[in-house]
């Protein structure tokens, strides 16, 4: 089965700052990657995706992430943050048709805290 | 507007109670799923529906059941034998289930038990 591992739970950054998310896969086989961003006591909405082509995705809200398949990682990225974005942000992963498990695996989230 | 709306925002159960939450989308999709979000757990599929009629359960079914009579309607109802159901219930839709599609997100029910 697919796992998602989101080695951070919090990462609080000074606004304007640069900040990297990690994210990393499990599996050998061709996967789609997401980035969802979830605003307090709402749904998620999604950042990015990575279906295949070039390995830099970018999204909303100047975010990229890029695709690395000898590390199984999606990691996401912002070169400087502003207040607003400060949520919870969630990597997810689903195998391409006929692999027998399209269903999105979320991993656990990581909560960026943006400090003025 | 297209979107998804989920109801109530807030549903308070009593022990032995069945409750259940709607979800309705008007985005003329064919996939619709449910979501539980617990703290640090990120989130569990309950059950998913690829059509009309016909859904199938995700990781976590035990205690819940759901119905698909429409395409712009999944209820989920929680029954009294899911005995922790305190949570955050999403729901979601997608055009179809090939695993590439983006999926929609509904705003959510927090449900707590009295």
């Amino acid at each position: 089965a697919q796992s998602v591992t989101q080695l951070d739970s919090q990462v609080p950054v000074f606004e304007e700052a640069p900040v990297e998310l990690r994210c990393n896969y499990s599996s050998s086989v061709s996967v789609y990657l997401f980035w969802y961003v979830q605003y307090p006591n709402q749904g998620l909405q999604l950042l990015l995706k990575y279906l295949s082509g070039s390995t830099l995705v970018k999204g909303i809200n100047g975010f990229e992430a890029e695709f690395n398949k000898s590390q199984t990682s999606f990691h996401l990225r912002k070169p400087s943050v502003h207040i607003s974005d400060t949520a919870e942000y969630f990597c997810a992963v689903s195998d391409p048709p006929n692999f027998g498990n399209e269903k999105l695996t979320f991993g656990t989230g990581t909560r960026l805290t943006i400090i003025p | 507007d297209g979107g998804i709306t989920q109801s109530p925002k807030y549903l308070f159960r009593k022990e032995g109670q069945n409750v259940t939450l709607s979800c309705e989308q008007n985005l003329n999709h064919d996939a619709m799923y449910w979501y539980r979000q617990d703290p640090g757990q990120g989130l569990r599929l309950i059950y998913y529906s690829q059509i009309v009629n016909d859904f199938q359960k995700g990781d976590i079914a035990e205690g819940y059941s759901v119905s698909r009579e429409k395409k712009e309607s999944f209820p989920l109802t929680v029954t009294s034998a899911q005995k922790n159901p305190t949570a955050f219930y999403l729901c979601a839709s997608s055009i179809s289930r090939t695993g590439m599609e983006t999926q929609y997100f509904g705003p959510g029910t927090r449900l707590l038990v009295l």
